[in-house]
This record gives structure tokens, C-alpha cells and sequence, in this order.
């Protein structure tokens, strides 16, 4: 098992520039998240899905989308990348019937 | 508004002492409480939980307390090791009715030889 896992590792984007993160889990897991890490900030819940084809609103959701087509898959779309999105984003899953959540190894942004 | 704080962002410790490692909540719906470890370049990996109708979790060398009237948990790391220096994140989450976690900003734990 791969666990949780997440594409790309590291991207350098020009303000304006569009992209999207991918994150992935094998564990059949129904509940995603998408989290990002600023120095001095912790770890912030940006937007979240209980279920193939669902999602919310997390903390900081503003400048993002996401899509959850499949349940193994969980997208974070940039519209319009700003420098103030420079952070490091973190993808995680957890089933119904527990309360730990498993991340992925980060994907470090980088919006000049 | 910070529902969960972490108030020391570092700790040095002597390596075979015990660790401290604190987290305050400010809402009272939270009733789970999860430990997780970082290291650098790495996701953050699951410690330790305790859920609010305990006091106390252990796990080998990594023990939580909760206090609910204080809305306080403590993780003790006894002996600390080397290995332990990481940055400790607590997270907070209701059972009921929403997904969501809280975390707190951390504390960079540093375990000297």
C-alpha cells in the first residue's frame, strides 16, 4: 500500500499561473482532506470531502477549488496562483469509522 | 480565533529526561485529541490519541493527558530519544457532527545526545 501520496512534490508558479495539485490514497478511505503549513501557522484545513463527489469549505478556502470525481482522488486546483498561496500543502484521509487522519509527504508551492 | 494553542514553539531536551509537550483548547465540543509527530520534508505521522471520556492514553514511551476543566493535554515522552526531534502538532475534533480538525502551530522538539 502506497498510502497517501501526492503529485507534485515541489512547483514553481508565476503569479496569475494556474495549476492543480493531485492527491491519492489507496486505503479506500471516504473522508479527504487538503491542509496548508505557513511558518508559525500550523496546519489549516483549506477544503475537505466526505464522499466521492462531495466537498466543503475548510478554514481558508478562498483562491481554491477542488473535485472529487473519484474516491480515491482528491484535487486542489489554483485558479490564479498569488504569492500569499507560497506555502506547503498537505493531503490527508481517514475512514468513517476512525478518527486518524494519514497524510501525504507534502507538496511544496512556490508562487513568485 | 485560535481554538487550539500550542504556546511554546520549541522545547531542548536532554536526551533520557522526559519531554513536555502542551496544548490548550478553547472549544468545549471537542472531544478527541490526536498527537502528531513532523519531521522535515515529511507529512505529519499519527502519535497518540485520547478521546474526552478518559483522563490518560499510553503508548510505550508516549503517554496524553487530558484535562477537560483546564481544556489542557499534556504529551509525555519518557525517555526522549534523539529520534523524537520533530515538531509535535496537537489536533482537536468533534465526533459529532463535523469532519473537521483543528491543529495547533506546533513545537519543535529538539532531543540532545
Amino acid at each position: 500500500n502506497a498510502g497517501v501520496t501526492q503529485t507534485p512534490k515541489f512547483r514553481v508558479l508565476k503569479t496569475g499561473q494556474s495549476m492543480t495539485l493531485l492527491c491519492a490514497q489507496d486505503m479506500n478511505h471516504e473522508y479527504m482532506y487538503w491542509y496548508r503549513q505557513d511558518p508559525g501557522m500550523g496546519l489549516r484545513l483549506i477544503h475537505y470531502s466526505v464522499g466521492e463527489g462531495t466537498t466543503a469549505k475548510g478554514e481558508v478556502p478562498d483562491g481554491y477549488n477542488v473535485s472529487r470525481l473519484k474516491k480515491q482522488n482528491f484535487l486542489l486546483g489554483l485558479e490564479s496562483a498569488a504569492p500569499s498561496q507560497t506555502s506547503v500543502y498537505f493531503c490527508a484521509s481517514r475512514s468513517p469509522g476512525g478518527q486518524t487522519q494519514y497524510f501525504g509527504p507534502g507538496t511544496r508551492l512556490l508562487v513568485l | 480565533d485560535q481554538q487550539v494553542k500550542q504556546n511554546s514553539p520549541s522545547l531542548s531536551v536532554q536526551e533520557g529526561r522526559i519531554s513536555i509537550l502542551n496544548c490548550d483548547y478553547t472549544n468545549s465540543m471537542f472531544d478527541y485529541f490526536l498527537w502528531y509527530k513532523k519531521y522535515p520534508a515529511e507529512g505529519p505521522t499519527f502519535l497518540i490519541s485520547i478521546s474526552s471520556i478518559k483522563d490518560k492514553n499510553e503508548d510505550g514511551r508516549f503517554t496524553v493527558f487530558l484535562n477537560k476543566s483546564a481544556k489542557h493535554l499534556s504529551l509525555h515522552i519518557v525517555p526522549s530519544q534523539p529520534g523524537d526531534s520533530a515538531v509535535y502538532f496537537c489536533a482537536a475534533t468533534s465526533t459529532s457532527g463535523t469532519y473537521k480538525y483543528i491543529f495547533g502551530t506546533g513545537t519543535r522538539l529538539k532531543v540532545l545526545a
